[in-house]
C-alpha cells in the first residue's frame, strides 16, 4: 500500500534558524496536506497542494509539491518559539484514504 | 467553525474491559475517521465511515469497530481492551464526497490500559 516518509523525526533549532521538514511517498499523490500539531493539542490543516511543481506560502512557511508529486517540503524562515510543535505531512493516492506520515517535531530554543 | 468533540480527554481501563470511545461533529460532515496516534508513528487509520450505517476498514483495524447510527455520532469501540491498545484516540471528520477535503481533529482522547 502507499507508504509516506517524512524526515527528520526530530528537530531542534535555535529560536531564528531556519527548519525544513521533507516528506517522501512511495507513489504519486493526487494531492498533498500539511498539518501542524501543537505540543498537547490536535492536528489542525494549514495547506493542501495539488499541482505538480506547485509552490504556496503562508507568511514564514513555504510549502513545495514535487514535479512528480510524490514528496513535498516544508519550509519556515527564522523560527519563533510558536512554531514548536509536529508537522505532518499526508497524502492521497487517487480516491484512496488519506495516508499520514510519521510526523517531524520541532522544537525551538529561545 | 467546525467542532470536533471526543467524551473523554482520559481514560484507563483495565485488560478486558469494553472501551467505548464517543466522538461528535457539529456541522453536517458526511465523512469520519478515527486514528490513534504514537511516537514514531503518526496517524495510523483504524476505521472511517462515508455515510450512516456505513464504515470502511482502515491500516489498523485489528482490535476495534465501529457504529455510526446518526451522521453526527461516530463511535469507536475496543470489545476487549488490551495494553497494546493504550495510544492517543483521534477522531476527525471532513465535508464529503472526494478524500481530498480537509480534516478537522477533535482534541484526543488519550487511553491507558491497565
Amino acid at each position: 500500500g502507499q507508504q509516506v516518509m517524512q524526515i527528520p523525526q526530530y528537530q531542534h533549532v535555535q529560536e531564528g534558524e531556519d527548519f525544513t521538514t521533507y516528506c517522501n511517498s512511495s507513489t504519486t499523490l493526487s494531492n498533498i496536506q500539511w498539518y501542524k500539531q501543537r505540543p498537547g493539542g490536535h492536528p489542525v490543516f494549514l495547506i493542501q497542494l495539488v499541482k505538480s511543481g506547485e509552490v504556496k506560502k503562508q507568511k514564514r512557511l513555504t510549502f513545495q509539491f514535487g514535479e512528480a508529486k510524490k514528496n513535498s517540503s516544508l519550509h519556515i524562515t527564522a523560527t519563533q518559539t510558536t512554531d514548536v510543535g509536529t508537522y505532518f505531512c499526508a497524502g492521497h493516492e487517487g480516491a484512496q484514504k488519506l495516508v499520514f506520515g510519521q510526523g517531524t517535531r520541532l522544537t525551538i530554543n529561545p | 467553525d467546525v467542532k470536533v468533540t471526543q467524551s473523554s480527554r482520559y481514560l484507563v481501563k483495565r485488560t478486558g474491559e469494553k472501551v467505548f470511545l464517543e466522538c461528535v461533529q457539529d456541522m453536517d460532515h458526511e465523512n469520519m475517521f478515527w486514528y490513534r496516534q504514537d511516537p514514531g508513528l503518526g496517524l495510523r487509520l483504524i476505521y472511517f465511515s462515508y455515510d450512516v450505517k456505513m464504515k470502511e476498514k482502515g491500516d489498523i483495524p485489528e482490535g476495534y469497530s465501529v457504529s455510526r447510527e446518526k451522521k453526527e455520532r461516530f463511535s469507536l469501540i475496543l470489545e476487549s481492551a488490551s495494553t497494546n491498545q493504550t495510544s492517543m484516540y483521534l477522531c476527525a471528520s471532513s465535508l464529503g464526497g472526494a478524500h481530498s477535503e480537509t480534516q478537522y481533529f477533535g482534541p484526543g482522547t488519550r487511553l491507558l490500559v491497565l
